[in-house]
């Protein structure tokens, strides 16, 4: 069984650019999220999506969105690119929509912010 | 501010010694969860805790859940440089997985 797959693994971007990382969850799991784990600071939570709605968000700035699609896959979204945003971001999906489930994670995409 | 606070930040050792992770708060949680994660990989469960004062093992792994359900520790006996990796415990929070911002566990051969 395939695990959660991120895309893509490596991306470089400047200041003010948009970024776009995807996510493809385990097969069979409704709910996506997403984590921002910048050097020293841990995983810290960013969006949950389940059945296509966004359930909860952390506290980032509105520049952060994503989407899932009816194929619970997702998409995460970062405007107006800052040197900050330079971080791994990871995702994970859990079979229920609860947010307390175990969570499976893909191995992440690492942007750059140069 | 992290919600779970973990100790030591860094933790360097020979293979064969012992080490323990500290994961404390001041809230009283349902669940706690530890994670490791491998450089270039995302974190892997290894166990989730639920019962004040239980204690799970896992092959050379210990884990144990304070009494009052606000602390965590993990024990590594023997350790050996597979053991290497940054370990993060976990707990739910207003209906988020929140993490601590983990130890970086070294096992020198």
């Amino acid at each position: 069984e395939a695990g959660v797959t991120q895309s893509p693994t490596h991306l470089i971007k400047t200041r003010g650019q948009q970024a776009t990382l995807r996510c493809s969850p385990i097969s069979g799991h409704t709910s996506v999220y997403w984590y921002q784990q910048a050097l020293g600071l841990g995983l810290q939570f960013l969006l949950w999506y389940d059945e296509g709605e966004e359930r909860n968000r952390g506290n980032f700035p509105p520049r952060f969105s994503g989407r899932q699609f009816p194929n619970y896959s997702s998409e995460l979204n970062v405007n107006a690119l800052e040197l900050e945003d330079s971080a791994l971001y990871l995702c994970a999906s859990s079979s229920t929509g609860s947010g307390a489930n175990v969570l499976t994670f893909g191995a992440g995409s690492r942007l750059t912010v140069l | 501010t992290q919600l779970l606070e973990q100790s030591p930040q860094f933790l360097s050792i020979q293979e064969g010694e012992n080490l323990t992770v500290y994961c404390n708060s001041s809230s009283v949680f349902s669940s706690l969860q530890w994670y490791r994660q491998e450089p270039g990989e995302g974190p892997v469960l290894l166990v989730t805790v639920v019962t004040g004062g239980e204690v799970k093992k896992l092959k050379r792994l210990t884990f144990q859940f304070g009494d009052a359900r606000k602390d965590s520790s993990l024990h590594i006996t023997a350790a050996q440089p597979g053991d290497t990796g940054l370990y993060l415990c976990a707990a739910v929070m207003d209906y988020k997985l929140s993490f601590g911002a983990g130890t970086t566990v070294t096992v020198r051969a």
